[in-house]
């Protein structure tokens, strides 16, 4: 079946210093991947999602590169900033599908 | 406009009741998802509705665990002799259409069961 893993938090990290949290999947076909967030006290909210390979999702400063030869959809930001503090799915459908398939969740702490 | 809402918020009951947890999707969207979140973890997919059909149940835990969406608007998951492991938030999503269109989460029912 389908499964995404992504790196185990707490990620602790300073105020403009480079964030990047690991995700892989295992699926066949070709899902679309997605990361979502989720703020203190509030519901999850999408970030950004990558359709097919290649493709780069983008959102608030943040960046995802679809990459099909590794089955990876990495997470990164340049410069975070103390708002970004929260915790980030990776998440996956298949082609034709619906159902969002989500891995374990990591949490970012930015200090500032 | 107004986003997915879920009722209660919080809702604790004792091992072998029965709960009923509700979901107003956003207006117009066809498409209904129930997720169940336990704590630390990811959310894993329930079942899924286009319109007043359930398209996809698979990943009903047992026959305990019901959801219904009579008029293709509002959604009731509905859960039978509660047990202690049922203990989670269990969220609500819409989507525009299903297939690809961005599915919006609402907050979530916390479910504790003592």
């Amino acid at each position: 079946g389908n499964s995404v893993t992504q790196m185990e938090g707490p990620v602790t990290l300073s105020e403009e210093a480079f964030l990047t949290i690991n995700c892989t999947y295992t699926a066949t076909g070709y899902p679309s991947l997605f990361w979502y967030v989720q703020y203190p006290g509030e519901g999850l909210q999408l970030l950004l999602k990558a359709t097919k390979a290649d493709d780069k999702g983008s959102n608030k400063g943040f960046e995802a590169t679809y990459r099909k030869e590794t089955t990876s959809f990495h997470l990164e930001k340049g410069s975070v900033q103390v708002s970004d503090s929260a915790v980030y799915f990776c998440a996956l459908t298949k082609a034709a599908g619906n159902k969002l398939t989500f891995g374990g969740g990591t949490r970012v702490l930015v200090k500032p | 406009g107004a986003g997915v809402s879920q009722t209660p918020s919080n809702k604790v009951t004792e091992k072998g009741k029965y709960v009923e947890l509700r979901c107003d999707p956003i207006s117009g969207h066809t498409a209904l998802y129930w997720y169940r979140q336990s704590l630390g973890q990811g959310p894993e997919f329930l079942i899924y509705f286009q319109g007043t059909g359930a398209a996809d149940d698979s990943g009903l835990p047992n026959d305990r665990f019901f959801a219904v969406r009579p008029e293709g608007s509002v959604s009731t998951l509905k859960i039978q002799r509660t047990e202690r492991g049922d203990s989670a938030v269990y969220l609500c999503a819409s989507s525009r259409t299903g297939g690809q269109s961005e599915q919006y989460f609402g907050p979530g029912t916390r479910l504790t069961v003592t």
